[in-house]
């Protein structure tokens, strides 16, 4: 695609629930990288995979967040037993190769609301 | 972390010059100062980036200080559709600050 596609776009869920996020980079760009965002605040760093490995997950905020991209492009952000603060924009971005003169392109993002 | 510091927000005129400061002083010598700007209800969307020199491109100007510890982002003439929230990022952080919300007033 022409750019960093992510679905769905809303999803609501209710608290407990298990839910993914998608996110299709641009194709062949190895660098790809998790973020959310709260309503008033910049984006939250998450993770960061260079293909098929997370090279830092530092931003995880928890052991409920998962993510994995098992062949290198699409990666699956998972969430365990949702709770109401889990609420947020999930963005994902993604670089040609993540050195850092690339720039980032960024998804539309999924808004995600746990009720 | 590197730590970014930038004015919450800032109002500038329609076709008026635009100076958007950041404050980035533990970066890295190696690490590229990045900016981006995120209009309502859209992901963030690439600005222009640079290391020493200034930059220019089509949308803006990047000013790097010479000890790298500040730039400026530099909007020569802005418009309405300017009006969004930017930010800097010294990239090997990958960290986002707050940012800095521009109005810009017809």
């Amino acid at each position: 695609g022409a750019g960093v596609s992510q679905t769905p776009s809303n999803k609501v869920t209710e608290k407990g629930k298990y839910v993914e996020l998608r996110c299709d980079p641009i194709s062949g760009h190895t660098a790809l990288y998790w973020y959310r965002q709260s309503l008033g605040q910049g984006p939250e760093f998450l993770i960061y995979f260079q293909g098929t490995g997370a090279a830092d997950d530092s931003g995880l905020p928890n052991d409920r967040f998962f993510a994995v991209r098992p062949e290198g492009s699409v990666s699956t952000l998972k969430i365990q037993r949702t709770e109401r603060g889990d609420s947020a924009v999930y963005l994902c971005a993604s670089s040609q190769t993540g050195a850092t003169n690339e720039k980032l392109f960024f998804g539309s993002g999924t808004q995600l609301s746990v009720l | 972390d590197a730590k970014t510091t930038q004015p919450n927000s800032m109002e500038s005129n329609e076709e008026e010059p635009v100076h958007l400061p950041c404050n980035h002083s533990t970066i890295s010598g190696t690490d590229y100062i990045h900016w981006y700007r995120q209009l309502p209800s859209q992901g963030p969307e690439y600005v222009i980036h640079g290391l020493t020199s200034n930059v220019n491109n089509r949308m803006a100007s990047l000013a790097i200080a010479e000890d790298r510890k500040s730039s400026t982002l530099i909007l020569h003439r802005a418009t309405l559709r300017d009006a969004a929230v930017y930010y800097c990022l010294p990239i090997l952080d990958m960290r986002f600050g707050a940012g800095t919300r521009l109005t810009v007033k017809p």
